[in-house]
């Protein structure tokens, strides 16, 4: 069955600190993974897209991690600012292009 | 560039009438998408349109839910006869060919009564 995990549901942390979060997934066969941020009232924006040969993926403070192997993905923020408060959702799609979505983790940065 | 446009940004109407969201896709994207939100289900794949055709519709809900994509620069997502359990936030995204990131719209709320 196709589905995507993520990890932890919720985290709050501190502004300036570092994050990860976790995503797993069963979804095959892989075509590509994405992580979107979604602010409270907007749409999900676009952080990274990764193909299966890709391992990291950088977008200014995130950075995206893919091991094929395991099926795992990380998102890791560094020095976290009080706009990186939202949702962070996993996407793994397969080649007959369905889209298979994570719960998210919602992520609170306080100052 | 504009993004992704949608209207209405709000609708509130009462169970049993007709509901149509309309969205403007990004100028030269050839995909689009509709999705819905919920805090229960998250997000879900309704149906997305490549160069205006259907290609995949598995995800609507029901003979009530219809989409259409007449031309490349608009689609509709409609609702007959609404009900309550259809309250959502309704997503319009698209994408450029080839591997490329979704850009969504802001969203219609949805209410029914």
């Amino acid at each position: 069955k196709n589905q995507v995990e993520q990890s932890p549901q919720s985290l709050i942390i501190l502004e300036g600190k570092n994050c990860t979060l976790q995503c797993n997934y069963t979804v095959s066969p892989f075509s590509n993974l994405r992580w979107y941020k979604q602010d409270t009232g907007r749409g999900p924006v676009s952080l990274t897209i990764m193909t299966f040969s890709e391992n990291t993926k950088s977008n200014g403070r995130y950075t995206a991690t893919l091991d094929a192997d395991t099926k795992q993905s990380s998102l890791h923020i560094t020095a976290s600012q009080l706009s990186d408060s939202a949702s962070y959702i996993c996407v793994v799609l397969n080649y007959g292009q369905n889209f298979v979505f994570g719960p998210g983790t919602r992520l609170s940065v306080l100052p | 560039d504009a993004g992704v446009i949608q209207s209405p940004r709000h609708e509130v109407t009462e169970m049993g009438q007709e509901v149509t969201l309309r969205c403007k896709p990004i100028s030269g994207h050839n995909s689009l998408f509709w999705y819905r939100q919920t805090m229960m289900r998250g997000l879900e794949l309704l149906i997305y349109f490549n160069n205006n055709v259907p290609i995949d519709d598995s995800g609507m809900p029901e003979d009530r839910f219809s989409a259409k994509m007449p031309n490349a620069s608009f689609s509709t997502l409609k609702i007959q006869p609404s009900e309550p359990r259809d309250s959502a936030v309704y997503f319009c995204a698209s994408s450029a060919p080839g591997i490329r990131p979704q850009h969504f719209g802001d969203g219609t709320r949805l209410s029914i009564l």
